[in-house]
């Protein structure tokens, strides 16, 4: 079936500093990806989605780029700032199956 | 646009007690969905409603687990008698859409603990 396994957190890192949590997935067929962000106290939140092979999705600085051949979905960002700590998840789509979602890494950032 | 509204947001019960969890999505989204989350893990989907027909219940623990969405609006989600182990988030979301490539909407989830 699918899933999804995600690097395991805390990670934490100092401000300004180059981030990148790893995602690799298994699957059937060709589901869409995703990364949702969970702020403190907050609900999921979508960050970014990719819908096909090559595809890289974007939003506030953060990037993933859906590789097949590699099944992978690493989400990167050059620059993180303080407001950037929380909790990532990776997750996974198909048109007929229901989201499956990595188990979160948590992101620290120090000022 | 108003988003997911859940209640209550934190509830403490002891074992064998019963909770009800409730959920207004955004308006005019068809699909509904109710999570449990568990410290350190990631949502794992519990029922999702498809207007107010039941789409996927495979993983709702029929036994103690219970949700129902009339009108296909608001939905509440019930556990009776509940566990130690029922301790965890629940999250509700929602979605224009039915399936899994595309954007569910989450609540800011409803924090359970068992005593």
């Amino acid at each position: 079936g699918n899933s999804v396994t995600q690097m395991e957190g805390p990670v934490t890192l100092s401000e300004e500093a180059f981030l990148t949590i790893n995602c690799t997935y298994t699957a059937t067929g060709y589901p869409s990806l995703f990364w949702y962000v969970q702020y403190p106290g907050e609900g999921l939140q979508l960050l970014l989605k990719a819908t096909k092979a090559d595809d890289k999705g974007s939003n506030k600085g953060f990037e993933a780029t859906y590789r097949k051949e590699t099944t992978s979905f690493h989400l990167e960002k050059g620059s993180v700032q303080v407001s950037d700590s929380a909790v990532y998840f990776c997750a996974l789509g198909g048109s007929a199956s229901k989201i499956i979602f990595g188990s979160g890494t948590r992101l620290s950032i120090r000022p | 646009e108003a988003g997911v509204a859940q209640s209550p947001r934190y509830k403490i019960i002891e074992k064998r007690q019963s909770v009800a969890f409730w959920c207004n999505p955004i308006s005019g989204h068809a699909t509904l969905y109710w999570y449990q989350q568990i410290l350190g893990q990631g949502p794992k989907l519990l029922i999702q409603f498809q207007n107010n027909g039941v789409v996927d219940d495979s993983q709702l623990p029929k036994d103690r687990f219970s949700a129902e969405r009339l009108k296909g609006v608001d939905s509440t989600l019930k556990i009776q008698p509940a566990k130690l182990e029922d301790s965890a988030v629940y999250l509700c979301a929602s979605s224009p859409l039915t399936g899994g490539k595309y954007e569910q909407y989450f609540g800011p989830g409803t924090r359970l603990t068992v005593t």
